[in-house]
């Protein structure tokens, strides 16, 4: 999966409690993304970096933060997470520089919202 | 926005026949297709990509041909595997200076390929 890791693989909360997803690439890549992934919807974009501190929305952002205080690691919160949340997160990775367009996708973490 | 539509949603072949999986998109600034193939439980993998200076682009059983005119692009997976069926997703975007390269993709297609 490119160097790049999510933590944690699985996880199951309740409806209004803070959530935390990790992601750690080992490509010192500028570019980092987070997606979400419904039956129906294939791949959304929540939220993206492209550097440290800088960050942006996506299509589906409402509910979600991100924070990226080093190069290798782009964080997704869910301050309080609903329901509507329960999904598969995957992070993301690009060079995106003048010869490399390319994305890579982590492993992927499910989160069940009850 | 980018809009990209794909088509079809699920397509099942036999094995060694061809698959071709056609996708649509509407920001004429686009750029840059690639194609993903997931597997199930895992992320999705790059497979296959094409810029928008190239009309055609193959890597051994796989193809990608791009209209810029009619703005479609295709993937073609010639002698088709049982290993080839996975989950299979066109995605676009926009990579030129003041951009956001963002990528946009379609819904996917579930290609089943039977032994």
């Amino acid at each position: 999966d490119a160097g790049i890791t999510q933590s944690p693989r699985h996880k199951v909360t309740e409806t209004g409690t803070p959530v935390t997803l990790r992601c750690h690439q080992t490509e010192n890549h500028r570019y980092m993304y987070w997606y979400r992934q419904d039956p129906g919807h294939g791949l959304r974009l929540i939220h993206y970096s492209y550097g440290v501190k800088d960050t942006d929305k996506g299509e589906v952002s409402d509910g979600y933060s991100v924070s990226r205080s080093k190069t290798e690691d782009f964080l997704l919160t869910l301050e309080s997470a609903t329901s509507s949340q329960t999904s598969v997160y995957f992070c993301a990775i690009s060079a995106r520089d003048i010869t490399s367009y390319e994305q890579y996708f982590g492993p992927g973490t499910r989160l069940t919202v009850t | 926005g980018e809009n990209v539509e794909q088509h079809p949603s699920t397509l099942s072949v036999q094995e060694g026949d061809s698959a071709v999986i056609k996708c649509t998109y509407s920001d004429s600034a686009s750029n840059y297709f690639p194609w993903y193939k997931q597997e199930l439980g895992k992320g999705p993998q790059l497979i296959i990509d094409i810029r928008s200076n190239v009309g055609e682009k193959k890597d051994q059983r796989i193809a990608v041909t791009l209209n810029k005119t009619a703005k479609h692009f295709s993937l073609h997976i010639t002698e088709t595997q049982p290993e080839d069926s996975a989950v299979y997703f066109c995605a676009a975007s926009r990579n030129r200076g003041g951009s956001n390269y963002k990528l946009t993709f379609g819904k996917g297609t579930l290609l089943t390929v039977n032994p």
